[in-house]
């Protein structure tokens, strides 16, 4: 079955540069969700999308901005890139419309800042 | 304020012995609460589920229970297998309809 796919899987910026995390949810799912997990942490919520619209926000810094395209793939963007930012970057599916949060998490991105 | 807590950070189980996986609350909003494996340089993986309607959901080797009263839910997982070593995520959210609040994980190890 497909799965979340989430690129690129390794990034290595340096302070003040930008990334872009691209992501591919299930198809037909309506939700889309990104996480920031730090090491040793747990996923924090960052942002989400449901059928294209922001549906909910975390604590995502206004440095970062996230959005989700015609085909349901979503992007998220991160500018003046800080070292405390280095984490995995997960993405997660869903199809709210079933009524259930069973969320389906890609493999990550590690981006990694110098 | 971390509202779903995972006190233990790491438990060694023998192959084939019942594992226990517990996870606290505190958001009494909270009515639907899910489990993720995740295995190191991977995502979660989604391993089960319940509503706050059940106090007991059972897939195979796993099941779940839920104490509303307590705030507290527990995975248990039999005979627990080398494979199931990994990292274990207790999350939880309100109505199915809002993003994840997760706890801090439990690395459990099961000893061959």
């Amino acid at each position: 079955a497909a799965g979340v796919i989430q690129s690129p899987r390794h990034l290595i910026k340096e302070k003040r540069e930008t990334a872009t995390l691209k992501c591919y949810p299930i198809p037909r799912h309506d939700t889309v969700y990104w996480y920031q997990q730090g090491p040793g942490q747990d996923p924090q919520f960052l942002i989400s999308f449901y059928e294209k619209m922001q549906s909910d926000k975390g604590s995502i810094p206004d440095r970062f901005s996230a959005q989700q395209f015609s085909d349901y793939h979503s992007e998220l963007n991160m500018s003046s890139l800080e070292l405390g930012d280095s984490a995995l970057y997960f993405c997660a599916s869903s199809l709210k419309t079933s009524g259930h949060n069973e969320q389906f998490f890609g493999p990550g991105t590690r981006l990694t800042v110098l | 304020d971390q509202q779903v807590k995972q006190n233990s950070p790491s438990l060694s189980v023998q192959e084939g012995r019942i594992s226990i996986l517990n996870c606290d609350y505190t958001n009494s909003m909270f009515d639907y609460f899910l489990w993720y494996k995740k295995y190191p340089a991977e995502g979660p993986t989604f391993l089960i589920s319940i509503s706050s309607i059940k106090d007991k959901n059972e897939d195979g080797r796993f099941t779940v229970f839920l104490n509303k009263s307590a705030k507290h839910l527990s995975l248990h997982i039999v005979p627990s297998q080398p494979g199931d070593s990994a990292v274990y995520f207790c999350a939880a959210d309100v109505s199915g309809n809002t993003p994840l609040v997760f706890g801090k994980g439990t690395r459990l190890s099961v000893i061959a």
